[in-house]
């Protein structure tokens, strides 16, 4: 299953909504993790089953979607939301595959 | 609080051999799903190989055959032994606990990572 995610970065101002999609060539039906990886760190859950918030993480992020068209948001934009986002599709666990990752700067 | 620390990175000639290691702590590897994951520099992450509880692994279309996934419980720790290694399998290598959750797998957490480089 291939991954594929839009835009593949982005700036945005403190305060902005942001959305980025992420697509599957196949139906995941909402078999769908998103990660965040700040810059020389290892990534970090978000977001799984699509839309279930990971424990810890911030009630600014949501996810949504199923089948094959799925969303990452992040509402009021913070500096330390500058990082790299990446969707990961677990419908053919545990061959799992990742999207190329949508970069998030701050304008 | 889990704990993953890799080690056992460097360089290496190609067709060479490495073994990776990842100390665990706050998590007993033997009762976990325990995964190998990489990035190359600059680019996307990439999953390597899986081991279950129950001891079945699982590879990689690019690394089966020359990657072979291990645990030592007593030591409560992962390895990965690399074979014929190539220059693109140079990456940072992230050791991370599975979550397996009705069919769905998500890693969590991750260690700091590794780096091979594979260069003559």
């Amino acid at each position: 299953i291939q991954m594929t995610q839009s835009p593949s970065s982005l700036s945005a101002s403190v305060g902005d909504r942001v959305t980025i999609t992420c697509r599957a060539n196949h139906s995941i039906s909402t078999y769908l993790n998103w990660y965040q990886q700040k810059p020389g760190k290892a990534p970090k859950p978000l977001i799984y089953g699509a839309t279930s918030l990971q424990s810890g993480v911030s009630s600014r992020f949501s996810g949504g979607g199923s089948g094959t068209d799925f969303t990452l948001t992040i509402d009021s934009l913070q500096p330390d939301d500058v990082a790299t986002y990446y969707c990961q599709q677990g419908y053919s666990s545990p061959l799992v595959t990742f999207g190329p990752g949508t970069k998030l700067e701050i304008k | 609080e889990v704990q993953l620390v890799e080690s056992g990175g460097g360089l290496v000639r190609p067709g060479g051999s490495l073994r990776l290691s990842c100390a665990a702590s706050g998590v007993t590897v033997g009762d976990n799903y325990m995964s190998w994951l990489r990035q190359a520099p600059g680019k996307g992450l990439e999953w390597v190989s899986i081991i279950y509880k129950g001891g079945r692994t699982f590879y990689a279309d690019s690394v089966k055959g020359r990657f072979t996934i291990s645990r030592d419980t007593s030591k409560n720790s992962l390895h990965v032994q690399m074979n014929s290694l190539r220059a693109d399998d140079t990456a940072v290598y992230y050791c991370a606990r599975g979550r397996l959750v009705e069919g769905l797998l998500w890693f969590d957490p991750w260690g700091q990572g590794t780096l091979v480089t594979v260069s003559s």
